[in-house]
């Protein structure tokens, strides 16, 4: 079974540059994460899809940060305008079911490494 | 402000003796439990589980103890082995809500 893809791997870019990721869930994951991991921290969540649905997008700064999931598979991510600050590693995962009270391991992707100069 | 802490960012030990990786959280309403562990350039895995109706849940060479009343959790690796060595996040949960990963630990296992 594949795993979670992300593309690309690693970007550059200039700052106030836009900068987009991609991300193809495992089949048949309802639910799709966003993180983002600084060098030396833990990842930390930006948003979450349950379907199409976004279920928590508390944590997307709203004013450069945008996400869709159209027909509940794939997901992009993007940045207009990329800031210094932004680069990081954003990393994609899955999981078969979301809901209250409901735990499921999440699979992650390899990640995307933004680097904005 | 840090729910999850871990607050070793390294630890080594010799092939063959025990790991333990130390995780400490501040929500009382966390009760779930989860160890990753991630290869360099790679995303994390799940490496095992626990929820706050146990003490102790053990895969294998992996074992995680859980201490509500100290809100402490750590992880045993026995015996540790050099492909073990990567770097270990703990994360938490409320019911229905969002994981919160610590900052991780590097493990490094001395052949």
């Amino acid at each position: 079974e594949a795993g979670v893809v992300q593309s690309p791997r690693y970007k550059i870019i200039e700052k106030k540059q836009p900068v987009a990721f991609w991300c193809n869930p495992i089949s048949g994951h309802n639910t799709l994460y966003w993180y983002r991991q600084n060098l030396g921290q833990g990842p930390e969540l930006l948003i979450r899809y349950e379907n199409e649905e976004a279920v928590d997008d508390s944590q997307l700064p709203k004013d450069r940060f945008s996400a869709e999931r159209l027909k509940g598979v794939d997901s992009t991510l993007k940045i207009q305008p990329a800031e210094l600050g932004d680069s990081a590693v954003y990393l994609c995962a899955s999981s078969p079911w979301g809901g209250r009270n409901i735990y499921n391991e999440q699979f992650f992707g390899p990640g995307t490494r933004l680097t904005v100069l | 402000d840090q729910q999850v802490k871990q607050n070793s960012p390294s630890l080594s030990v010799q092939e063959g003796r025990i790991s333990i990786l130390n995780c400490d959280y501040t929500n009382s309403m966390f009760d779930y439990f989860l160890w990753y562990k991630k290869y360099p350039a790679e995303g994390p895995t799940f490496l095992i589980s626990i929820s706050s109706i146990k003490d102790k849940n053990e895969d294998g060479r992996f074992t995680v103890f859980l201490n509500k009343s100290a809100k402490h959790l750590s992880l045993h690796i026995v015996p540790s082995q050099p492909g073990d060595s990567a770097v270990y996040f703990c994360a938490a949960s409320e019911p229905g809500n969002q994981f919160y990963f610590g900052t991780g630990t590097s493990l490094t296992v001395i052949p």
